[in-house]
């Protein structure tokens, strides 16, 4: 099984902190890594995507690093704020060349006040 | 733009009974849609991938005759969970894809609806 591996399982940061989510995977065929945030009870919302001939993607206090060498790639939210509380998920294509995605196991993120 | 819906965003239903769930892409034509489960803090597994006008794809281990799935447009897909068990409620979430939603080099991208609640007594 083609997996992605999300690490931690959940994050306790403080406003204006930096929350950093990790994923790993194994299929060096994968070329295209989205993140989505999910609120309880809602369905899931890109957030910010990269393919891996760059090794860094920003797009507002969110930014992708991406370490192909490493199979590894993570997210950045930088100052973050207890509206970005929420469920994150790495993923990436189940087959090369197809559009299904397998998920990472998610993280729980709570930023305090 | 590129905005999914589902009904019911919540079912309740009696063991036995079967329960379907809808899944629209309002402002743009869906070639391919996706049916996703979730479980209470969990990631999202695949179920299936159905394409418009053709029988779905089933992930592995995914009972076909339990889940039926019908994309008979290019905007509307539906689940109905046959003879619903207490097993079955979850939470169900569709996603699609079609021509002209956001891409990233040849990726289109998935929208997601904002799921439904099943549960079964």
């Amino acid at each position: 099984q083609q997996q992605v591996k999300q690490s931690p399982q959940s994050l306790i940061v403080q406003k204006g902190g930096i929350s950093i989510i990790n994923c790993a995977y194994e299929n060096t065929a994968f070329d295209y890594f989205p993140w989505y945030q999910q609120f309880p009870g809602k369905g899931p919302a890109l957030l910010i995507a990269i393919r891996p001939d760059v090794s860094e993607k920003k797009e507002g206090r969110f930014t992708i690093s991406f370490n192909k060498s490493a199979k590894q790639f993570s997210l950045h939210i930088m100052d973050s704020q207890p509206g970005d509380s929420a469920t994150y998920f790495c993923a990436a294509p189940l087959t090369s060349g197809t559009y299904k995605y397998i998920f990472g196991t998610g993280t729980r993120l709570k930023v305090l006040a | 733009g590129a905005v999914v819906s589902q009904h019911p965003s919540w079912v309740i239903c009696k063991s036995g009974t079967s329960v379907k769930i809808e899944c629209r892409s309002l402002d743009f034509q869906a070639t391919t849609m996706f049916w996703y489960r979730q479980f209470p803090k969990q990631s999202l597994m695949l179920m299936a991938t159905s394409n418009e006008g053709s029988k779905a794809t089933y992930e592995q281990g995914v009972e076909k005759d339990k889940f039926l799935i019908n994309h008979a447009s290019l905007t509307l897909s539906t689940l109905t969970v046959t003879s619903a068990h207490p097993e079955d409620s979850s939470f169900y979430i569709c996603s699609a894809q079609g021509p002209g939603t956001r891409s990233i080099g040849r990726w289109n991208e998935q929208f997601f609806g904002p799921g439904t609640r099943l549960t079964v007594l």
